[in-house]
């Protein structure tokens, strides 16, 4: 079984330009995440989806980042102007979305995102 | 509010020896409470999970974990460390309903460092 696939692995852009980040889930996967992980942190949670439903975006910064998952299986994130401040790797995760399993994310290699 | 304490950012055993890194949570709900491993450049693994089933959880590796209420604590333990087993280490908690809590929060991390 494949696992979630994110594309690019790194990402150098300078700032105040734009950058896209694209996810594939794992097949069946109804629950998709995004999470920032700054450096020496732990992942931080940006965006949920469950399906095409953005059910929790409490933490995402909404001037200037913004998320799709139109058809219900892959995601793109995208900062638009990019800042020094978010250097991160952004990391992709899914699961099945129900019942106890659905506490079970997998996680993708994430980009790694330098704004210069 | 749901958070986790990672005792110990830099934790270095020598290979064969007992392997302890420490979590503490808070939670208001019954928690559930995760370990996952993190290789370079890699996204997040999951170790093992608690969710209210056995007190003590085994996972992959050889790795397990105490969930102990009266200490707050779920902390992973190896019997005996490999080099392999050099990684950084995140504890995670969520609460065990759906909706709004079904959230990973993550711990900042430990490194783990094996000497031959």
């Amino acid at each position: 079984e494949a696992g979630v696939v994110q594309s690019p692995r790194y990402k150098i852009i300078e700032k105040k330009q734009p950058v896209a980040f694209w996810c594939n889930p794992i097949s069946g996967h109804n629950t998709l995440y995004w999470y920032r992980q700054n450096l020496g942190q732990g992942p931080e949670l940006l965006i949920r989806y469950e399906n095409e439903e953005a059910v929790d975006d409490s933490q995402l910064p909404k001037d200037r980042f913004s998320a799709e998952r139109l058809k219900g299986v892959d995601s793109t994130l995208k900062i638009q102007p990019a800042e020094l401040g978010d250097s991160a790797v952004y990391l992709c995760a899914s699961s099945p979305g129900t019942g106890s399993f659905s506490y079970e994310q997998y996680f993708g290699p994430g980009t790694r995102l330098t704004v210069t | 509010a749901q958070s986790v304490t990672q005792l110990g950012s830099h934790v270095s055993v020598s290979e064969g020896a007992l392997v302890l890194l420490r979590c503490n949570y808070s939670s208001s709900v019954p928690p559930y409470l995760f370990w996952y491993v993190q290789y370079p450049n890699q996204g997040l693994q999951l170790l093992l999970k608690y969710t209210s089933a056995a007190t003590l959880v085994k996972g992959i590796n050889g790795f397990e974990a105490e969930f102990k209420k009266s200490e707050t604590s779920f902390h992973l333990t190896k019997p005996s460390a490999h080099m392999s087993d050099a990684a950084e280490y995140f504890c995670a908690v969520s609460g065990p309903y759906g909706g709004a809590t079904n959230k990973l929060i993550f711990g900042t991390g430990t490194l783990l460092a094996v000497q031959p």
